[in-house]
């Protein structure tokens, strides 16, 4: 069982749409890191949360550290949005060493 | 500003050859991280640099890989005697000092390896 598991694998919405990423984690972690990845490689951090909530924009990110799951919402979908978003955590409390989720690949239609 | 910067962008080499890739780390990063990215896959954490030295290289596959940052700054990624399941993106990231607890990590564009 890998320690970071994400759903949905793929997500296909419609421009507008409210999109929910999910990510479980198995490890005691001091934060997790969401991640978006464009075509092409880049990534690019979004958020790093150790817990409640942080919002960038129409980018919302949660953590419940009693049920170690974390959720990527994003508000008024659109095109420019898609790519693959990731959830990383520290496999040990504290240490620097991240294991990431498979990702989650996003594609918005206008 | 700069950011984290790689080199090549793409490598082809063929299998049983040398190969070094390059990672130039925001200016002032103490941290420096190796990553390997199969296709359709996350990355995988391979090494972990704070400062001159590797505190954490327990994710290099074997001993064909190799890293160094003998300056603190510049790491360069060495693999030898190359096999094809060695194709990849090999992603490097820098951060401040990643002593005190989580920080945020900026990574480079990568360098995509072909091994023919």
């Amino acid at each position: 069982k890998n320690e970071v598991e994400q759903s949905p694998q793929n997500l296909t919405a419609q421009e507008g749409e409210f999109i929910t990423i999910n990510c479980s984690y198995s490890v005691g972690i001091s934060a997790l890191h969401w991640l978006q990845q464009h075509p092409g490689g880049g990534i690019v951090s979004l958020f790093m949360l150790s817990s409640g909530k942080k919002k960038h924009g129409r980018l919302i990110a949660t953590i419940n550290i009693q049920e170690k799951h974390s959720s990527l919402h994003i508000t008024a979908s659109h095109p420019r949005d898609s790519a693959v978003y990731i959830c990383a955590v520290p496999l040990i409390q504290g240490a620097q060493k991240l294991v990431f989720g498979q990702g989650t690949r996003l594609t918005i239609n206008p | 500003g700069a950011g984290v910067s790689q080199t090549p962008s793409n490598k082809v080499t063929e299998k049983g050859k040398y190969v070094e890739l390059r990672c130039d780390p925001i200016s002032g990063h103490t941290a420096l991280y190796w990553y390997r990215q199969s296709l359709g896959q996350g990355p995988e954490f391979l090494i972990y640099f704070q400062g001159t030295g590797a505190a954490d290289d327990s994710g290099l596959p074997n001993d064909r890989f190799f890293a160094v940052r003998p300056e603190g700054s510049v790491s360069t990624l060495k693999i030898q005697r190359t096999e094809r399941g060695d194709s990849a993106v090999y992603l490097c990231a820098s951060s401040t000092s990643g002593t005190s607890g989580m920080k945020t990590q900026y990574f480079g564009p990568g360098t995509r390896l072909l091994v023919l």
